[in-house]
């Protein structure tokens, strides 16, 4: 059974840079897509963006210059980083698997303020 | 302003048959697979429907989907109380800078 579990800071400061990780277990990060979403409280999800298990990358257009996404397959893990945070990056942060979009995390709460 | 349309509630009692609608354009359901989530509150989504009328193992064939065009719809028959939900729709989109992943807004369908 496939299971991902996400790490991280649950508190980030006002421009600084939001850093999250997400082990993955049950199951190699040599295939399939490995993605990052987003849901703010109380509000709808948003795919933040996606690694290719060859390491090509897509970006949601309205975070692309903020986000990187990589991945260690040595690790079994794969990485988000979101710079200068605002209060507008509160949210529970989830990683997730695959072209279907079929295995989640259980999600973690990052609250950005000072 | 989601990308894929939904509405934003839905109702039924039990035993009753709901739709959801969700639609899209040419760039995404109308060129590649739907999924759908379904989310309990307090819970990470989990997969109900994937390619457009595919069930995972576990999810009851209460549960069915389909497509036409650039529209999707999930139904549910036999409607239960626990299926009181925030139910989400997606998709990829193939966009100028590569694939990404579109989602509607969410319906929360409650169960009367």
């Amino acid at each position: 059974q496939v299971q991902l579990q996400e790490s991280g800071p649950g508190l980030v400061k006002p421009s600084e840079t939001l850093s999250l990780t997400c082990t993955v277990s049950g199951g190699s990060t040599s295939s399939y897509y490995w993605i990052w979403i987003r849901q703010p409280p109380g509000k709808g999800l948003e795919w933040i963006g996606s690694i290719y298990y060859s390491g090509r990358t897509n970006y949601n257009p309205s975070l692309e210059n903020r986000v990187t996404i990589s991945l260690d397959t040595s690790k079994n893990q794969f990485s988000l980083k979101l710079s200068s945070v605002t209060a507008a990056d509160t949210a529970v942060y989830y990683c997730a698997r695959g072209y279907s979009i079929d295995y989640w995390g259980q999600g973690t709460l990052v609250t950005v303020s000072s | 302003q989601s990308v894929l349309t939904q509405p934003p509630s839905a109702s039924g009692t039990p035993g009753q048959r709901v739709t959801i609608s969700c639609s899209g354009s040419s760039s995404n359901i109308g060129s590649n697979p739907v999924n759908w989530y379904q989310q309990l509150p307090g819970t990470a989504p989990k997969l109900l429907i994937y390619s457009i009328d595919q069930r995972p193992s576990g999810v009851p064939d209460r549960f069915s989907g389909s497509k036409s065009g650039t529209s999707a719809s999930l139904a549910i028959s036999g409607l239960q109380s626990e299926d009181e939900a925030d139910y989400y729709c997606a998709a990829w989109d193939d966009s100028l800078n590569g694939r990404n992943v579109v989602f509607g807004g969410g319906t929360k369908l409650t169960v009367l």
